[in-house]
């Protein structure tokens, strides 16, 4: 399976501060046809996942525009440009291109 | 409204089965990918299964393989997980969720827990 890495597990940040999380899988993500099938999710104390962000760098309709994804191959990065207090919670990347589809292990933004 | 309703979350012991059911409104269920993913208690989220809109695909990862059938009713609007020869490793909450392509889950239930316990 691919093995999906994030760092930090831990990001405590300012309010109105960036913060990044990284990815990396074990293989490259670029699919056969040329996309890559990496997604990102988050996770708010007591809900269900939400998807944020899409084939690297999609935004999903209704996401604030202070979160954005990047990267390719086997490299991502969620950036959050100023974090807000609603942005408290897990954040998880997951890749699609490789069955099974494996997610990270978790990152839990705290405010500090 | 969009959503996606599970049910049938419960206590069981070890060795025993559960049909854990899925509702889905507002949305073409019979056009979509549908998945099942866990949670268990603390931890990180983990793929359990997936099967195609006409239900003649199913996926399943290797843990849960022989132990648990995944399977849609069409007509119902109605997704299934039924597990058997429980474990303990198997407490979890139970997601519903749509996958509109290559696991990009766009849509999640708000969960089922179950917990192997004797």
């Amino acid at each position: 399976d691919v093995v999906m890495t994030q760092s930090p597990l831990s990001l405590p940040v300012t309010l109105g501060q960036p913060a990044s999380i990284s990815c990396r899988s074990s293989q490259s993500l670029v699919y056969s046809d040329g996309n890559t099938y990496l997604t990102w999710f988050q996770q708010r104390p007591g809900q269900s996942p939400r998807r944020l962000i899409y084939k690297v760098s999609n935004r999903d309709s209704g996401v604030p525009d202070r979160f954005s994804g990047s990267g390719s191959g086997t490299a991502f990065t969620l950036k959050i440009s100023r974090v807000e207090a609603e942005d408290v919670g897990v954040y998880y990347c997951m890749q699609g291109t490789h069955w099974p589809p494996t997610f990270g292990q978790g990152t839990k933004l705290e405010i500090k | 409204e969009v959503q996606l309703v599970e049910s049938g979350g419960a206590l069981v012991q070890p060795g025993g089965s559960l049909r854990l059911s899925c509702a889905a409104s507002g949305f073409s269920f019979s056009s979509s990918w549908m998945s099942w993913v866990r949670q268990a208690p603390g931890k990180g989220l983990e793929w359990v299964a997936n099967i195609k809109p006409d239900g003649s695909d199913k996926y399943c990862v290797d843990s849960v393989k022989g132990r648990f059938t995944i399977s849609r009713d069409n007509t119902k609007n109605s997704l299934y997980l039924q597990m058997n020869s429980l474990r303990a490793e198997d407490t979890a909450v139970y997601y519903c969720a749509r996958d509109p392509q290559f696991a990009a889950i766009d849509l999640w239930g708000q969960g089922t827990p179950v917990t192997v316990s004797s």
